[in-house]
């Protein structure tokens, strides 16, 4: 079964220090791997996905097949960057799978 | 492109009472989704569509119904309300699978059960 984990619910960090989201996944084939966020009184909102190895917003993760891994980071947290981030994973025919989300708190 | 419109924003209902949550997008995209958010426990896939006609029960369908009779709609049904259906309520569209299809969200809809 496909399951995503992030261990943290709540990650607070000063502005200007460096932030790690962490995801972990769990699945035997290739996997689709997204993170999503939600500003307060926003919608949920694509924030970057594993195969366009794009930066967006300072934000960058890349797929560890490894370790299973699809971290969030970002070198110099903003206080604009307080929100909720969600991990998710696809493949082939299934929906997406969402982690529990960690609420990023970044502290002026 | 309006995106992903739902309503209503809002919804107290007693326990008991039924309410459809309403769900539109205006972008041709086949996929078609409800979540439910808790805090703490993310987002939950209730009921998913691939496209009109077919649905498919998701991760917590009991207590609820979806029907796709159209590519835009895709409304879900609270027969008889109970608490534990207090939730923030989210539709999400993609065209089709992979990488260059991301969800699109609507708004959310936030229903209390009492």
């Amino acid at each position: 079964a496909q399951r995503v984990t992030q261990p943290e619910k709540l990650l607070s960090v000063f502005k200007g220090a460096p932030v790690e989201l962490k995801c972990n996944y769990s699945y035997s084939g290739s996997p689709e791997l997204f993170w999503y966020v939600q500003y307060s009184r926003q919608r949920l909102q694509l924030l970057l996905r594993h195969i366009s190895r794009e930066s967006i917003k300072g934000f960058t993760a890349d797929l560890n097949k490894g370790e299973t891994s699809f971290h969030l980071k970002k070198p110099f947290a903003q206080e604009e960057d307080s929100a909720m981030y969600y991990c998710a994973l696809s493949s082939g025919n299934t929906p997406l799978v969402f982690g529990k989300g960690t609420r990023l708190s970044v502290i002026a | 492109n309006a995106g992903v419109t739902q309503t209503p924003k809002f919804r107290i209902l007693k326990i008991g009472q039924s309410m459809t949550l309403q769900c539109t997008q205006d972008m041709n995209h086949n996929y078609m989704y409800w979540y439910r958010q808790d805090p703490g426990m993310g987002l939950k896939l209730i009921y998913y569509s691939v496209g009109a006609g077919i649905t498919d029960k998701g991760e917590v369908p009991n207590g609820y119904n979806v029907s796709r009779s159209t590519t835009e709609d895709f409304p879900l049904r609270l027969e008889l309300a109970a608490p534990s259906q207090t939730s923030v309520y989210f539709c999400a569209s993609r065209k089709d699978r992979g990488h260059n299809s991301p969800l699109h969200f609507g708004n959310g809809t936030r229903l209390t059960v009492t």
